[in-house]
């Protein structure tokens, strides 16, 4: 089956930019989607086909794909930012996620 | 404003029966597809599969193919997640999902809106 890895952690100053990655078998021959989870809550669409962000997503997210890697790029990373991330496409008859990355801004 | 509110938290016995609900509503429900996705405590989410309103067209992914039945009534703009035989593995948060589509082509544009979740504890 289909796998998509990602670091189980990332830490980022506030003010800084943290980066996301999502590793997967010609992952850039497919569309990447992100989402974020905060504790207790629904995920929530914040990059969609590799780099469009939905309405109300703030401009400080951001997102690529190419070869077998896509990436989720947070700039001035804010503390209401740290969450869980996963990324997600499509592959042989299912939507995969990602193995999830913790962001904490400390 | 769009809104998927699902049926409450479960407490079952291993071998039961049972039948989630997701109601849509502040949107065309017959105009985009309803999915379910499963996740366990501290895992990533996983996609189960989804229901078009219009014409009832269900897709499964492998992994739940046989495992859950979904099934949809859009006079009341309601979609279903039901189990016929639970185990303990089945305890996890169900998420239902709304998707314009889904699949390898251009109209995939992700999961944009998120039930609120049910939390179904399967234990003896």
């Amino acid at each position: 089956s289909y796998e998509l890895t990602q670091p189980p952690s990332v830490s980022v100053s506030p003010g800084q930019t943290a980066t996301i990655t999502c590793s997967g078998d010609r992952l850039g021959d497919k569309y990447a989607h992100w989402y974020q989870q905060k504790p207790g809550q629904s995920p929530v669409l914040v990059i969609y086909q590799d780099n469009k962000r939905p309405s109300g997503i703030p401009e400080r997210f951001s997102g690529s794909n190419s070869g077998s890697t896509a990436t989720l790029t947070i700039s001035g990373t804010q503390t209401l930012d740290e969450a869980d991330y996963y990324c997600q496409a499509w592959d042989s008859g299912t939507e995969v996620f990602g193995s999830g990355t913790t962001v904490t801004v400390l | 404003e769009v809104q998927l509110v699902q049926s409450g938290a479960e407490v079952k016995k291993p071998g039961e029966s049972l039948r989630i609900s997701c109601q849509g509503s502040g949107y065309n429900f017959i105009a985009y597809w309803v999915g379910w996705v499963r996740q366990r405590p501290g895992k990533s989410p996983e996609w189960m599969g989804i229901v078009h309103p219009s014409d009832s067209e269900i897709r499964y992914s492998p992994s739940f193919e046989g495992q859950v039945i979904i099934s949809v009534d859009k006079s009341i703009n309601t979609a279903y997640l039901q189990w016929s035989n639970l185990k303990a593995p089945d305890s996890a948060i169900y998420y239902c999902v709304r998707q314009v589509s889904f699949g390898s082509g251009s109209q995939n544009y992700g999961i944009d809106f998120w039930g609120q979740g049910t939390t179904v504890t399967v234990s003896s």
